[in-house]
């Protein structure tokens, strides 16, 4: 069935170090593929997203590529700071024959150090 | 718009209780979800409402859970009889037409069960 696997955490960086937090989903149609951000204490916020094949999203340093040869929608960011320090969900839409379907992954929890 | 509302906050209650959260979405939205959160299975979705009908609730843990969406700008999640393993962050997002796909994610009801 339709999913996301996201990588395992939790991750620890060194202040301006890369960041690469991986996703891959399984969907039988054409998946829009989300990136939320869950910051301490706090619901959910969109991050980025991307609709189609070869999309990429971006906001606040981060970016993700829509990658439907290898099914990934990695999230990306050259140089992290303290403030990034959150959890992190790659997430699916997808439209079914019942209506649209939600797919969230674990979260991957990302602290980073000064 | 002051976003999807949440209440209470936090909830602290005796096993074999009712309780019930609450959820105010964004006004004109037309998707409701119900998530539950837990150190253990990550983040789930629990039920979604289109247009105020159930459309899956596929996700809803047993009978003792229970939604409802009375009216375009309210709905429940409520358990009874609470046990302890109910102990979670429970999150209401709400999404809209406007083609974006994005969930605006409520701050949570925190439940302890005791």
């Amino acid at each position: 069935g339709d999913s996301v696997t996201q990588m395992e955490g939790p991750v620890t960086l060194s202040e301006e170090a890369c960041l690469t937090i991986n996703c891959t989903y399984t969907a039988t149609g054409y998946p829009s593929l989300f990136w939320y951000v869950q910051y301490p204490g706090e619901g959910l916020q969109l991050l980025l997203k991307a609709t189609k094949a070869d999309d990429k999203g971006s906001n606040k340093g981060f970016e993700a590529t829509y990658r439907k040869e290898t099914t990934s929608f990695h999230l990306e960011k050259g140089s992290v700071q303290v403030s990034d320090s959150a959890v992190y969900f790659c997430a699916l839409r997808i439209l079914s024959n019942t209506g649209n379907q939600f797919y969230f992954g674990t979260g991957t929890s990302l602290t980073v150090i000064p | 718009d002051a976003g999807v509302i949440q209440s209470p906050r936090h909830e602290v209650t005796e096993m074999g209780q009712e309780v019930t959260l609450r959820c105010k979405p964004i006004s004109g939205h037309d998707y409701l979800f119900w998530y539950r959160q837990t150190m253990m299975r990550g983040l789930e979705l629990l039920i979604y409402f289109n247009n105020n009908v159930p459309i899956d609730d596929s996700g809803m843990p047993e009978d003792r859970f229970s939604a409802k969406m009375p009216n375009a700008s309210f709905s429940t999640l409520k358990i009874q009889p609470s046990e302890p393993r109910d102990s979670a962050v429970y999150f209401c997002a709400s999404r809209g037409k406007d083609g974006t796909d994005t969930q605006y994610f409520g701050p949570g009801t925190r439940l302890t069960v005791l």
